[in-house]
């Protein structure tokens, strides 16, 4: 079975400090990682996704996500926070062992990051 | 986000109408999805499509209804629906089980 925790409902951070969005999951096999954004009355966002490689993910708009295996969490980062990231942030999670043609992702119940100018 | 489009954006339907939601994606994806996201609860999938052919049912009742016609339109059928169903109903694609790109959402109200 695969899971994926985000401990912190609610993320604030005033503009221009760096920000971290949390994210650990479970797995019984290797895992294949993604985050989202979704800003209001809108569908998901990718941002970026580990499969395998280095460790530090770069994907859209500066963010960032480091994997670390022995943790077991994949966190977002970004070095300088702007007004316009505010929005809804998710986590998801697949097994490389979930089988064959197994499209399942799990995803997190989402954090809500407010940054402040 | 133009990659995967959904119609309509928003929906108000009686517990006994029957409607439908459209979903359309452009991006030569051979994977299509249903999602329920409601209020403070994850995102449920509800329905997997490949190459045509349903590959995952994760136990939705049997007044949600899902279409594939083709690898580029995803329908989902609506009956008979309950208050609880209110929710935003959210289409994605992929290629293969790789990343999934959603739509925009369709906002349903079930009165």
């Amino acid at each position: 079975a695969q899971s994926v925790a985000q401990p912190e409902d609610q993320v604030n951070v005033a503009e221009g400090n760096p920000l971290t969005v949390k994210c650990t999951y479970s797995v019984s096999g290797n895992p294949y990682l993604f985050w989202y954004v979704q800003y209001p009355n809108r569908g998901l966002q990718f941002l970026l996704k580990y499969i395998t490689g280095d460790n530090l993910v770069k994907g859209s708009y500066g963010f960032e996500a480091e994997f670390n295996k022995s943790q077991t969490s994949f966190h977002l980062k970004k070095p300088s926070a702007l007004v316009s990231d505010s929005a809804l942030y998710f986590c998801a999670v697949r097994d490389e062992h979930s089988g064959a043609g197994s499209y399942q992702l799990t995803f997190g119940k989402g954090t809500k990051l407010s940054v402040i100018p | 986000e133009t990659g995967v489009t959904q119609t309509p954006r928003h929906l108000v339907m009686g517990m006994t109408n029957k409607k439908s939601l459209k979903c359309e994606q452009h991006l030569g994806h051979n994977a299509m999805y249903w999602y329920k996201q409601s209020a403070k609860k994850p995102l449920e999938l509800m329905f997997v499509y490949s190459l045509e052919e349903r590959v995952e049912n994760n136990s939705v009742p049997s007044r949600f209804s899902p279409e594939c016609p083709n690898s580029s339109h995803l329908f989902l059928h609506l009956h008979t629906l309950q208050p609880e169903d209110s929710a935003l109903y959210l289409c994605a694609s992929s290629q293969e089980s790789g990343e999934q790109f959603f739509g925009p959402g369709t906002r349903l109200t079930v009165l």
